[in-house]
């Protein structure tokens, strides 16, 4: 079962920040947060990865409360490309990645 | 990043047979990962491919059905057994490396084999 609770949809404007939420309330202390899309008919790609601290690379941000049990998804300038499936996941050490149903994000012009 | 190729990438196949789908990675992995992926929905892992031992399988997915492969750290082989039109999906191989060139803890995704049984 996923561990993870996502928004089913969202839209952003074209240039305008897409900001995506998770709730992972039952996070353990030693599971990292991952961010995947999924853009149609391609195979999953990677974003970022945290476990405390806020991470930013050249894709996007990932802001993680202080307490873990949530995390937003940044990015930054949207552009039309953008528009996916964004799954967020917990797990990471020798424990594989289980898919939840993501957030479809729709970005418009 | 890895680089995974995933054989063939698409494929249609009559009801009964049996299609094997290949996955080949450009670096020594230590995990390796079959999903499925239904039409509409989102992954579903079927099994961690082993090397040199028989894969591990997800609750709902058998052997008989999916037998998988790894016969060394680059490659790994999935057949989908006796196919029905209920296996109709999209295939992929991940991978996943704790040492190497790849980022530990970080999976990487091929793009998929699209199958429909006719």
């Amino acid at each position: 079962d996923a561990k993870t609770t996502q928004p089913p949809s969202m839209d952003c404007a074209e240039g305008r920040a897409a900001n995506l939420p998770c709730n992972h309330s039952t996070i353990s202390g030693n599971e990292y947060v991952y961010w995947y899309r999924q853009i149609h008919s391609q195979g999953p790609q990677y974003i970022i990865h945290g476990l405390k601290n806020n991470e930013t690379n050249e894709m996007a941000s990932l802001i993680i409360t202080e307490d873990r049990k949530s995390s937003t998804l940044i990015l930054p300038h949207a552009t039309l490309r953008d528009t996916a499936v964004y799954y967020c996941i917990v797990g990471g050490g020798n424990n594989d990645m289980r898919f939840g149903a993501g957030t479809r994000l729709t970005v418009k012009p | 990043s890895a680089v995974i190729s995933q054989k063939p990438s698409r494929d249609i196949c009559q009801r009964g047979t049996s299609l094997t789908i290949q996955c080949q990675v450009d670096s020594q992995v230590t995990m390796m990962f079959w999903y499925r992926q239904q039409p509409g929905q989102s992954l579903t892992l079927i099994a961690t491919a082993n090397q040199g031992s028989e894969a591990t399988y997800e609750s709902g997915f058998v052997i008989d059905k999916f037998p998988i492969s790894r016969p060394n750290l680059t490659f790994s082989t999935l057949t989908v057994s006796n196919m029905s039109p209920e296996d109709s999906s999209i295939y992929l191989c991940s991978v996943r490396s704790g040492t190497g060139v790849l980022a530990k803890n970080i999976q990487y995704f091929g793009a998929g084999t699209r199958l429909s049984v006719l």
